[in-house]
């Protein structure tokens, strides 16, 4: 089993449109996960960090973790042109060594 | 503040060659990652210092990388000799450290583009 799982893309929207990707991890411990948004030919940068089971919401970004289920989410409403790129998930192990990135979904959104 | 240096942003050598890659990261940041991403793929880590010490270099091709952080700041990552396979983008990141503020994230450099002919 792979250690971070992500939905397989490439995935396409219609702009206005909600959204969804999907991470599964297999370390139980995780206690911190991230969502970083990569353009093509970037770097990865920081777009949601989330601690707690539940939802967190920030602007049109929604990232949820079950960690029951070690699941996380990210949505993303009224998805623009410029959220085009690919978001990648990382769960953290509880000893904080091993941040590892999933293979990411690359998201296109479509005018 | 000053972000995550990496140099050259480009290089291109033929195989059984030797390259280095420079890092400098955030100033006062203690964990340094080196990162390896292939075109179409997640980052995959390959080794993380906690100031000049390795925490995990358990997928580190140790037979042709090495990699240094002399003095808990800039870090070297040195591939000899280089493959086909190695051609990658390799990203340096930095982190603070936990209870210097910020919510653990990650700040990368702009990572250094390997092509291996």
């Amino acid at each position: 089993q792979k250690e971070v799982e992500q939905n397989s893309g490439p995935l396409s929207v219609p702009e206005g449109a909600i959204a969804s990707l999907n991470c599964t991890y297999s370390d139980r411990g995780s206690q911190s996960f991230f969502w970083y948004r990569q353009y093509s030919g970037k770097s990865p940068e920081l777009i949601m960090s989330i601690y707690s089971n539940g939802d967190k919401e920030d602007g049109r970004f929604t990232a949820q973790l079950n960690k029951a289920s070690q699941y996380v989410s990210l949505l993303i409403r009224d998805s623009q042109p410029s959220d085009s790129a690919t978001y990648l998930c990382a769960p953290e192990p509880p000893s904080g060594s091993r941040l590892t990135f999933g293979e990411g979904t690359q998201l296109t959104v479509n005018p | 503040e000053a972000g995550v240096a990496q140099s050259p942003r480009y290089k291109i050598i033929e195989k059984r060659q030797s390259v280095a890659f420079w890092c400098n990261p955030i100033s006062g940041h203690a964990t340094l990652y080196w990162y390896q991403q292939i075109l179409g793929q997640g980052p995959k880590l390959l080794i993380q210092f906690q100031n000049n010490g390795v925490v995990d270099d358990s997928q580190l091709p140790k037979d042709r990388f090495s990699a240094e952080r002399l003095k808990g700041v800039d870090s070297t990552l040195k591939i000899q000799p280089a493959k086909l396979e190695d051609s990658a983008v390799y990203l340096c990141a930095s982190r603070p450290t936990p209870g210097q503020g910020g919510i653990g994230e990650l700040f990368f450099g702009e990572g250094s583009r390997l092509t291996v002919l």
